[in-house]
């Protein structure tokens, strides 16, 4: 079975600018998280979209946004690029059952550098 | 909203034992779970804690306190490959809506040394 894919690997931006990024989950996966990771931050949660509605959302400004479509895969938006939005913005699948562990399976992330 | 607290950094000798503590503060509880992630890797799951006491997998070994809002993530046999971020996260339900929502500590740097 495939893993979490996300694409792209890599991307630098300028300030100002937006970028939209990537998620494929793992085949039945309905729900797709998104997170922020930055050095001594630790994983800060952006959203999570379960069957193309957005169920939780973290505490991150409007220029973030997020959407999923029919085939569970999900992109994140992030408009008007600021020098701190560079980071490691890791996309995470799960069942979301109601019971069970509810492990979350994350891709390799995407390493966005803004200038 | 959520918290949790876990030591940013601990370093321990290879083929000793290490345990990493969190912990939180939250409504609507239903379980703490444990990452790994290694330097440029995704975070991989460990295990995850609902009920009170410890559940072993291998050399690795979580135990929870839900009275206590405390967890522990235990590590026997330290191994050089042990050397990576460790994160507790809890899983709890949101203010609204009645859905569950996981929320990651900042995350334990583990070095192990020869």
């Amino acid at each position: 079975k495939a893993g979490v894919t996300q694409t792209p690997r890599y991307l630098i931006k300028t300030r100002g600018q937006q970028v939209t990024l990537s998620c494929s989950p793992i085949s039945g996966h309905r729900s797709v998280s998104w997170y922020q990771q930055t050095p001594g931050q630790g994983l800060q949660f952006l959203f999570e979209y379960f069957s193309e509605t957005q169920r939780n959302k973290g505490n991150f400004p409007g220029r973030f946004s997020g959407r999923q479509f029919s085939n569970s895969r999900s992109e994140m938006n992030v408009s008007t690029l600021e020098l701190g939005d560079s980071a490691l913005y890791l996309c995470a699948s799960s069942l979301a059952t109601s019971g069970g562990n509810n492990e979350q399976f994350f891709g390799p992330g995407t390493r966005l550098t803004v200038l | 909203g959520q918290s949790l607290e876990q030591p940013s950094e601990v370093t321990a000798v290879e083929g000793a034992i290490v345990q990493i503590n969190c912990t939180y503060q939250t409504s609507g509880f239903y379980g703490l779970s444990w990452y790994q992630q290694h330097d440029g890797g995704a975070p991989t799951f460990l295990s995850y804690n609902a009920l009170d006491g410890l559940e072993e997998t291998g050399r690795f070994s979580s135990f929870l306190s839900r009275s206590d809002s405390y967890g522990y993530l235990l590590l026997q046999e330290l191994q050089m490959k042990d050397s990576a971020s460790y994160f507790c996260a809890v899983r709890a339900r949101t203010d609204s809506g009645g859905y569950q929502k996981v929320t990651f500590g900042i995350g334990t740097k583990l070095q192990v040394i020869p």
